[in-house]
Formats: structure tokens, sequence, C-alpha cells
């Protein structure tokens, strides 16, 4: 079974420019949720989408907002980068969220560099 | 980040044992799990424990829950080379979302 694929692996950008990461989960789950990873920070939830839909959102300005697919594949999409935007971005799937058993299955991050 | 604590670093010698702790300020978790990132990759689960558990074994890999303390623990036997990493211990938001801590490097020494 493929993991979960993220797509570009990295990223170099300019401020003010926007960028748009894409992420694939494991074939059936339908949750997807996004993080961001700063060095020394542990992982901030972003959002995550299940069946199309964003049924969690995290404390990030509107700058930052996502979608999801019908099937199931993700992209997440940044405006009007800020040099602190500079960080790895994660993407989790898993079969319906956190609750219960919700072990969620990371990609290997888009790493985006705000210059 | 704030409520899952973990110190940032630690360092022992191959062959030794290392123990990864975590606290949490909200402990309604049903499941708390241990994730391992290896640089350039993404996280890994190692384990999970079911919060009326008080302790879980697998292989080299011990998890302690003290539930009044809202305590978790991870020890590594025979800590190898392979296992430097980053380590997290995220809870679970009500169902909703992970809440990490800012993730533990264990660094293994020759």
């Amino acid at each position: 079974k493929a993991g979960v694929t993220q797509t570009p692996r990295y990223l170099i950008k300019t401020r003010g420019q926007q960028v748009t990461l894409s992420c694939s989960p494991i074939s059936g789950h339908r949750s997807v949720s996004w993080y961001q990873q700063t060095p020394g920070q542990g992982l901030q939830f972003l959002f995550e989408y299940f069946s199309e839909t964003q049924r969690n959102k995290g404390n990030f300005p509107g700058r930052f907002s996502g979608r999801q697919f019908s099937n199931s594949r993700s992209e997440m999409n940044v405006s009007t980068l800020e040099l602190g935007d500079s960080a790895l971005y994660l993407c989790a799937s898993s079969l319906a969220g956190t609750g219960r058993l919700g072990e969620q299955f990371f990609g290997p991050g888009t790493r985006l560099t705000v210059l | 980040g704030e409520d899952v604590e973990q110190s940032l670093f630690l360092s022992v010698r191959e062959g030794d044992s290392s123990v990864i702790n975590c606290t949490y300020t909200d402990s309604s978790s049903t499941y708390l799990y241990w994730y391992k990132q290896e640089p350039g990759a993404g996280l890994q689960l190692l384990t999970y424990i079911f919060s009326n558990m008080d302790m879980k074994q697998d292989q080299r890999l011990t998890v302690l829950l003290n539930k009044k303390d809202k305590h978790l623990s991870l020890r590594i036997a025979d800590t190898q080379t392979g296992d430097s990493a980053i380590y997290s211990c995220p809870r679970d938001n009500y169902g909703q979302n992970f809440v990490f801590g800012p993730g533990t490097r264990l660094s293994v020494l020759p």
C-alpha cells in the first residue's frame, strides 16, 4: 500500500508570493490533516478535511487555506507569503480522523523557504 | 504546544536505555501516541497506549502512563544509533486533531 505522498518536497518562494502544496493520502483514507513545523516548535495543526469538507481548523490566519477533492487528495494554499511561513509542512491521512484509535500516517513533508 | 511538555534534548550512549518523558495539561485523550521523526522524513508511529492502561511493552519499547500525574514515558532498551531522532507524544484533541509538544531530540553516542 503506497504511503502518503506530498509534492513538491522542496520549494523556494519570495515574500508576497503564494504557494500551493499537494498531499495524496493513503488509498481509502478520507481524512487529511495539515501541520506546520518550524525549528524548535512542535507541529502546529492547520486544518483537517474529511470528505471534501473542512472539519477542524487551527489558529492560523486566513492566508492559509485548503481544500480536498473527491478522490481525497488535498491541497494547501498560502497567500501573501511572509518570512515566518518558512517551515516544514506535513500532511497526515487517516481513515476517519483522530477519534478512537486515530492513527495518523504522515507524509515526508514539503519544506518551504520564503526569501 | 503548551498542552504537551517535553524536554528538548536527550543524549545517551549506545547500548544504554533511553527514557523520554511527556507531561500533559489535558488528559482527555482516549489514546496516547509516540511518533519518531528522522531527518528529512515524516513522522512514523512507534506505538500507542489506551488511556485505561498503565503499561505497554512492544519489543525494545516500553510505554508507561501515569494518568493521575498526566505523565507518559517511552523507554527504549539497548538504544542504537538508528534510534537517533525526534520523538513526539501528541495527545488527541477530542477527536479533532493531534496536539503536539516540541518533541525530544534523542542523540545516541557511539
